[in-house]
């Protein structure tokens, strides 16, 4: 079955500089890359998410680039601030006609450093 | 909100109890998963159903079971519960098309004492 790493556990970055987060992922089949964010206590909640037929995709301060070659993936926070600082999950996952797999990494603990 | 509801939303219980969770997809959502997160843990996968179907199952107990029934709500039961079981629980829903979010719902929060 799918396997996705996830690195690092902690991160810890002065605010206003930038946070990458990165993924691998073992099962080639995989065709969809969601990025969670979850706040102490509540519940993961998407924040970006990027197809096989893409290798990169922005929003605002937030990037994902995919490299299908190499299965990994990555977050890219620009510019952060406080409110950036929460748990960040990314997955993995396929699509088959009902059958669909969709596996989490660790887990990064992201803090912002004011 | 997400659309995804799960009661209740705290449950504190003994050892060796059985319990039920609840969990309400969001409307037109086929795919129901249920994850464990213990505490500063990540994101167990137990089982996902489609459709009123199992459709994968994770490192889900043998103590632990789980059915969505034709009006896709979907209940995990949890028995001859440990302490070790003690955990935030998530559903999630999707549509199940190619390429699409699951949305959580808030979890249940188990203590198991």
């Amino acid at each position: 079955g799918e396997n996705v790493e996830q690195h690092p556990s902690t991160l810890s970055v002065q605010e206003g500089d930038s946070a990458v987060i990165k993924c691998t992922y073992s099962d080639s089949a995989s065709n969809y890359f969601p990025w969670y964010k979850q706040e102490l206590g509540k519940r993961p909640q998407l924040i970006i998410d990027i197809r096989s037929n893409v290798g990169e995709k922005k929003d605002q301060r937030i990037a994902v680039t995919l490299n299908k070659t190499a299965k990994h993936f990555s977050l890219h926070i620009t510019e952060t601030q406080p409110e950036d600082s929460a748990v960040y999950f990314c997955a993995a996952s396929w699509t088959n006609f009902g059958n669909e797999k969709l596996t989490f990494g660790t887990g990064t603990r992201l803090t912002i450093i004011p | 909100d997400s659309g995804v509801t799960q009661t209740p939303k705290h449950l504190i219980t003994a050892t060796g109890q059985r319990v039920t969770l609840r969990c309400s997809p969001r409307s037109g959502d086929l795919s129901v998963y249920w994850y464990q997160q213990s505490l500063d843990q990540g994101l167990q996968f137990l089982i996902q159903y489609y459709n009123g179907e199992e459709r994968a199952k994770g490192n889900i107990l043998e103590r632990f079971s789980a059915q969505q029934f034709p009006d896709l709500h979907s209940e995990l039961n949890l028995s001859s519960l440990e302490l070790g079981d003690s955990a935030l629980y998530f559903c999630a829903s999707s549509v199940l098309t190619e390429g699409t979010e699951a949305f959580f719902g808030q979890g249940t929060r188990l203590t198991v004492v």
